[in-house]
């Protein structure tokens, strides 16, 4: 069975750029989360879809957004970037039917962005 | 403040020894509390989850602990292997329809032959 997978793997923008960063998830899950982790730094919780909706946000500007597809897999767009959006990108998924005793969530290898 | 709070911040200790990672957390109502693993530039990979009702969980050569009184959770690694070097992440997550997680910024373990 495929893990969550996540495009591109790297990428380099400059200052006041826009960038796409896909996700699909495991097979049969329908959340989808995602996370930043800038360098040295815990995980900063992003987005939270499921069944196609936004369920939840973390504490990010409305430049950073995304979307869920009918597939499940999503998207992270990030408008007018900054220098300090650098930082590695996780994509996780999970399948919320099972309850707290089996949500737990996997993750993708996640995407390095480098804004110069 | 974080609700998630891990210590040491980094640890190194000789392979084949034992350690204790440490997790206290503020965060409620409790729901759940996972330890992650996290090796350098690689996505977090699961190691435990725990309800309110479990006190101790294994997955091989990790024991976890939980004293949901005290609010403090622990994860013990045993025989220490080169590969255990990574970041451990503690998670606590939040009851409600949210789906409320609050990550601890994780313990750096190294372990030296």
């Amino acid at each position: 069975e495929a893990g969550v997978t996540q495009s591109p793997t790297h990428l380099i923008k400059t200052r006041g750029q826009q960038v796409t960063l896909r996700c699909s998830p495991i097979s049969g899950h329908t959340s989808v989360y995602w996370y930043q982790q800038a360098l040295g730094l815990g995980l900063q919780f992003l987005l939270w879809y499921d069944e196609g909706e936004e369920r939840n946000r973390g504490n990010f500007p409305p430049r950073f957004s995304g979307r869920q597809f009918p597939n499940y897999s999503s998207e992270l767009n990030v408008n007018a970037l900054e220098l300090e959006d650098s930082a590695l990108y996780l994509c996780a998924s999970n399948l919320l039917a099972g309850g707290p005793r089996t949500d737990t969530q996997y993750f993708g290898p996640g995407t390095r962005l480098t804004v110069l | 403040k974080n609700q998630v709070e891990q210590s040491p911040q980094s640890l190194i200790i000789l392979e084949g020894k034992n350690c204790t990672l440490q997790c206290n957390y503020t965060v409620s109502p409790f729901s759940n509390l996972r330890w992650y693993k996290q090796d350098t530039g690689r996505g977090p990979v699961s190691l435990t989850i725990m309800t309110f009702s479990e006190n101790t969980k294994s997955n091989g050569r990790y024991t976890a602990t939980l004293d949901a009184d005290t609010k403090q959770s622990s994860l013990h690694i045993t025989a220490s292997q080169l590969s255990d070097s990574a970041s451990y992440i503690c998670v606590v997550s939040a009851l409600g329809g949210n789906n409320d997680m609050r990550f601890g910024a994780g313990t750096r373990l190294t372990v030296k032959p």
